[in-house]
């Protein structure tokens, strides 16, 4: 079942931008993850949050959880034409951490 | 893509035909994983092992089969009894050792029937 619902569902936005995106859950979570697929590759991991954390940067990322919402967002700033992939959140569930639930993703895309 | 390979990157499958999708990782990780990816959408689980010789189903197993036979492979069989098996398979490793794990992904096989 698909727990995590991205939106929107694409983005576009001229370079040096931010971009936000937001993800939304439905149980309680021990995790949320959040990954980078460019078109027709595999996933790259760009940050975890944990239950109890409420926000975390890792560069130009910054993701923000508000469980009593069940609710994440992934911002980029400054964001370049490289950034163009699409971006899922992943959950993963109190009792069952190592099974990811992803949504279905946001296509951002970053004009030069 | 890490330490994960997948193969073959494309792959055709006639009707009533059983295809295998290779998984192998270097990372030295206990767990591994294979999703379904359709167009537009996100991941589902189909199967994961989290140790050798020991595997679960996941979301969407009907008509799939896995092994775990070794550490690092876990090769997917996608059997006859799939009848929409078109799609992109994801095999993902993690090390297996605690409850704020990343997955590791491999760069994809992307399935194609005949």
């Amino acid at each position: 079942s698909q727990q995590g619902e991205e939106d929107p569902q694409a983005l576009s936005i001229q370079e040096g931008e931010n971009a936000t995106m937001n993800c939304s859950y439905k149980t309680s979570i021990n995790n949320l993850q959040w990954y980078r697929q460019n078109s027709g590759r595999g996933l790259v991991h760009l940050i975890l949050i944990r239950s109890n954390e409420r926000e975390k940067h890792s560069g130009r990322l910054r993701v923000t959880l508000d469980t009593s919402k069940k609710s994440s967002s992934l911002l980029i700033t400054a964001s370049r034409a490289a950034d163009t992939a699409s971006y899922f959140c992943a959950t993963a569930r109190t009792g069952s951490a190592r099974q990811l639930t992803f949504g279905s993703g946001t296509q951002l895309t970053v004009l030069p | 893509d890490g330490g994960i390979t997948q193969s073959p990157k494309y792959l055709f499958r006639k009707e009533g035909q059983n295809v295998t999708l290779s998984c192998e990782q270097n990372l030295n990780h206990d767990a591994m994983y294979w999703y379904r990816q359709d167009p537009g959408q996100g991941l589902r689980l189909i199967y994961y092992s989290q140790i050798v010789n020991d595997f679960q189903k996941g979301d969407i197993a009907e008509g799939y089969s896995v092994s775990r036979e070794k550490k690092e492979s876990f090769p997917l069989t996608v059997t006859s009894a799939q009848k929409n098996p078109t799609a992109f398979y994801l095999c993902a490793s993690s090390a297996g050792t605690g409850y704020q794990e990343t997955q590791y992904f491999g760069p994809g096989t992307r399935l194609l029937v005949l």
